[in-house]
């Protein structure tokens, strides 16, 4: 147990659906991340949240679109996905966004599946 | 551009070996890497992390090494057991200084099983 939460753990969903994705951190963390984690390729950083303020969209569609309503909190909203979309999201939370930032603690992650 | 990548994709071992695990990068400016374990259905979980003013650092059955010449760093696990079995990720970063944040890249990751 890492101290960050995700709910749900598994989604499918049909590409004309919007779903979200929650995140939920209890370790007092002001920096929160999404990351997207495909079969045969690196995690891929796509947003990062620092103190609720959105510091980082690592060229990501806008079908995904993210919310951070406060430090503990962090949800990616998504709409009209692709297949390609299908994915592990992960999420992460750091003490800060500056030195601390570098110890990242990961959710469990959402596996979704867009049909 | 730049890149973190592991020469092998999959390391099998016995339990009580000892494992290493490589990641090679190009990116000279990095300051900063980290190892990570992945176990099947779970997010990455930080294991041990190494700056680059370092050669080696030690934690528990864990070592990492760093060799800044040839750009290569490795992940040494002690009396490797069954519980060690899963994928092994490094990643670097580059710190942009003041309150900014380090943004980490992560390599592609090894698989590591350990038979009992």
């Amino acid at each position: 147990e890492t101290g960050v939460t995700q709910t749900p753990r598994h989604l499918v969903m049909g590409m004309t659906n919007k779903k979200s994705l929650k995140c939920e951190q209890h370790l007092g963390h002001n920096a929160m991340y999404w990351y997207k984690q495909s079969a045969k390729k690196p995690l891929e950083l796509m947003f990062v949240y620092n103190f609720k303020e959105q510091t980082e969209n690592n060229s990501v569609p806008s079908r995904f679109s993210p919310e951070c309503p406060n430090s503990s909190h962090l949800f990616l909203h998504l709409h009209t996905l692709q297949p390609e979309d299908s994915a592990l999201y992960l999420c992460a939370s750091s003490q800060d966004g500056g030195p601390s930032s570098y110890e990242q603690y990961f959710g469990p992650g959402t596996r979704l599946t867009v049909t | 551009g730049e890149s973190v990548g592991l020469h092998l994709p999959t390391l099998s071992v016995q339990e009580g070996d000892n494992s290493i695990i490589n990641c090679a990068y190009s990116n000279s400016a990095s300051d900063y890497f980290i190892w990570y374990k992945q176990e099947s259905g779970k997010g990455p979980q930080f294991i041990i992390d190494i700056r680059s003013n370092m050669d080696k650092r030690q934690g528990q059955r864990v070592t990492v090494l760093l060799n800044k010449t040839v750009k290569h760093l490795s992940l040494q696990i002690a009396a490797t057991q069954p519980g060690d079995s899963a994928v092994y990720f490094c990643a670097e970063n580059i710190f942009a200084g003041g309150t900014s944040y380090g943004k980490l890249t992560f390599g592609q990751g090894t698989i590591l099983t350990v038979h009992p």
